[in-house]
């Protein structure tokens, strides 16, 4: 089945610095890649994701970028602001496992110092 | 319009004693799902549900886990008996063509049920 991995699983950065998160998933098939914002006891919340006809998203301050020959995904955030710090996670879904079903990373706790 | 409603948020309970969780979706989300979320981890998939049919519950330990959706609105996550290492946030998300989310494939999670076994 799909296999997705996450890196860094921790980042601390400066307040107007960027981050950038990365993912690889293992599946060929995968064709559908969000990625979701946890703040601290909360739930999950869909930030930006992307459909494996296109390379690039953008979202005001958020972008993600898909390389399907390396199968690796990322997201970046620039311009960075203390309420950016929470736990993201990537998934990816589609292929063998099915359109509906997403399978997690293990998470980037990110932190954005003031 | 409301989001997905969980309940209990937290329960805590005894090694073997029984457990439930419950969870309503989004009005109208036909694709009903239950994850667990281990501590430092992304969440695991249990249970799918396309209205009242479980379509993938390949990872649900049917041992001692079962859910059901009788009626294809809300539903209902049980242990028994409960282990140590069934400590983790059980969460609910559902899916559905009408959410108004940023595409068709956008699954809105609940609040969670945080499960602690002593």
């Amino acid at each position: 089945g799909e296999n997705v991995e996450q890196h860094p699983s921790t980042l601390s950065v400066q307040e107007g610095d960027s981050a950038v998160i990365k993912c690889t998933y293992s599946d060929s098939a995968s064709n559908y890649f969000p990625w979701y914002k946890q703040e601290l006891g909360k739930r999950p919340q869909l930030i930006i994701d992307i459909r494996s006809n296109v390379g690039e998203k953008k979202d005001q301050r958020i972008a993600v970028t898909l390389n399907k020959t390396a199968k690796h995904f990322s997201l970046h955030i620039t311009e960075t602001q203390p309420e950016d710090s929470a736990v993201y996670f990537c998934a990816a879904s589609g292929g063998n496992t099915g359109f509906q079903k997403l399978v997690f990373g293990t998470g980037t706790r990110l932190l954005v110092s003031p | 319009e409301a989001g997905v409603v969980q309940s209990p948020r937290y329960k805590i309970i005894e090694k073997k004693q029984p457990v439930a969780f419950w969870c309503n979706p989004i009005s109208g989300h036909n694709t009903l799902y239950w994850y667990r979320q281990n501590l430092g981890q992304g969440p695991e998939l249990l249970i799918r549900y396309e209205n009242e049919e479980a379509v993938d519950d390949s990872q649900l330990p049917k041992d001692r886990f079962s859910a059901e959706r009788l009626k294809g609105v809300d539903s209902t996550l049980k242990i028994q008996p409960a282990e140590l290492g069934d400590s983790a946030v059980y969460l609910c998300a559902s899916r559905g063509p009408s959410a108004g989310g940023r595409g068709l494939n956008e699954q809105f999670f609940g609040p969670g049920t945080r499960l602690t076994v002593l």
